[in-house]
């Protein structure tokens, strides 16, 4: 089957840290390019950053938004697509999801929620 | 820094056609996507690299592209078509952007 699903999220106080996990399953993970976005309640959705394929440079960028505070990363010989979060505001609430455009048969995850409060 | 603008809201009764737009300086050169959400749920696909339609979208979803303005028709709306819509590109460095979101109205 062909997935992502999304894990990690919880709550958090303001200043503390949480890695979300991405496994994805049913494509070929090594030649996608890998997307983390995010929606805050009631709200839009934000690009929060892409990690090319290996192949392809395995380069990361960020939304200005980031500062440094999220890195992604990812592990083939897992399928595994990783966020490291620091530095957790409350503006940080939102439900994540990671998704690919490099192919149109993936459908999003149902997300993992992060509640940042004190 | 970069945007992509939708029109926050679209209006239509039923059996009309819904047009939602995307405009962005990048989109000659970068793809358009679109994807639906509705209410309470993961976002879906409906149409890739400006015009594609994935396999299970209807085929009253269409996309089309053209300079700086990337258009998705929905012909004959439906009901359940009711809900956010969202484009997605990039731009000029790669990275991503998504537009603001569109509230489509059926009724």
């Amino acid at each position: 089957e062909v997935q992502v699903v999304e894990s990690g999220g919880g709550l958090v106080k303001p200043g503390g840290s949480l890695r979300l996990s991405c496994a994805a399953s049913g494509f070929t993970f090594s030649d996608a390019w890998m997307i983390w976005v995010r929606q805050a309640p009631g709200k839009g959705l934000e690009w929060i950053g892409r990690i090319k394929s290996r192949t392809d440079g395995g380069t990361v960028d960020y939304a200005a938004f980031v500062k440094g505070r999220f890195t992604i990363s990812r592990d083939e010989s897992k399928n595994m697509l990783y966020l490291q979060m620091n530095s957790l505001k409350t503006e940080d609430t939102a439900v994540y999801y990671c998704f690919t455009t490099s192919t149109s048969e993936l459908p999003w995850g149902q997300g993992t929620l992060v509640t940042v409060s004190s | 820094s970069y945007e992509l603008t939708q029109p926050p809201s679209v209006s239509v009764s039923p059996g009309q056609t819904a047009r939602i737009t995307c405009s962005g300086d990048a989109l000659p050169k970068k793809y358009a996507y679109w994807y639906q959400q509705k209410s309470g749920q993961a976002p879906v696909l409906v149409i890739h690299e400006d015009s594609k339609r994935p396999s299970g979208i209807p085929e009253r979803f269409s996309g089309f592209s053209s300079g700086t303005m990337a258009t998705l028709t929905i012909s004959g709306a439906q009901v359940e078509d009711e809900g956010d819509y969202y484009c997605y590109s990039a731009d000029s460095s790669g990275k991503g952007v998504f537009g603001g979101g569109t509230k489509l109205t059926v009724l």
